[in-house]
């Protein structure tokens, strides 16, 4: 079990360029989310897949945002024509989707857009 | 709709001495709580959680939580501090009222522990 990881954790753009991150979770885990998480607040919920399927999107993702995890594995999340207000750190977390709800996170991809 | 509330943005506190922070929720059904610990330039790592049976559940490194139904409440404790404990804590909740079990989590509260 090596864990969530992410890639990249660090991305610095301009506005209006798009960008997309990698969220590879543990192994055998059917449930795999975004959250965001902005400066000195807590993580907010994005979206969510059960397998391949996104089943649940937050109204914080605009139509600027897309997620995608084909075959059920990793996960991309792209932004598209990113502005300021983009800025954060997007987190990706992974269970097993038993009754535990144990979410394991992954170390995040910080995103600076100027 | 479900929220979290950390009173506390940062909690000082001398090494050994004992500490509580606080957690409230709101939420109109059932709920999961948890507690998440985020060590400086490292992901958010489950601390301790609730699901069901004993209000009162414990961590491996000495931290414990009470859930209080009535005064919606979920504070965690730790009798004595380290400085290894200095880290931001991050409160949430989850329910079944979503397929997602999405968590909801609360600002967060940066406890630094004082040598």
């Amino acid at each position: 079990d090596t864990g969530v990881s992410q890639n990249p954790r660090h991305k610095i753009t301009k506005r209006g360029q798009n960008v997309t991150f990698r969220c590879d979770p543990i192994s055998e885990h059917n449930r795999l989310y975004w959250y965001r998480q902005t400066l000195g607040q807590g993580p907010e919920f994005l979206t969510y897949f059960q397998n391949e399927a996104q089943l649940e999107k937050s109204r914080l993702l605009s139509d600027r945002f897309s997620a995608e995890r084909p075959k059920g594995s990793f996960s991309t999340l792209e932004i598209q024509r990113t502005e300021q207000g983009d800025s954060a750190m997007y987190l990706c977390a992974s269970s097993l989707g038993t009754a535990t709800y144990e979410q394991y996170f992954g170390p995040g991809t910080r995103l600076t857009v100027t | 709709a479900q929220s979290v509330t950390q009173l506390d943005s940062q909690v000082p506190v001398f090494e050994e001495a004992p500490v509580e922070l606080r957690c409230n929720y709101s939420s109109s059904v059932s709920v999961y709580l948890f507690w998440y610990v985020q060590y400086p330039n490292q992901g958010l790592q489950l601390l301790l959680k609730y699901l069901s049976g004993s209000t009162l559940v414990e961590s491996i490194n000495g931290f414990e939580a009470e859930f209080n139904k009535s005064q919606t409440s979920f504070h965690l404790r730790k009798p004595s501090v380290h400085i290894s404990d200095t880290a931001e804590y991050f409160c949430a909740v989850s329910t079944d009222q979503t397929g997602a079990n999405n968590l909801f989590f609360g600002t967060g509260t940066r406890l630094t522990v004082i040598p």
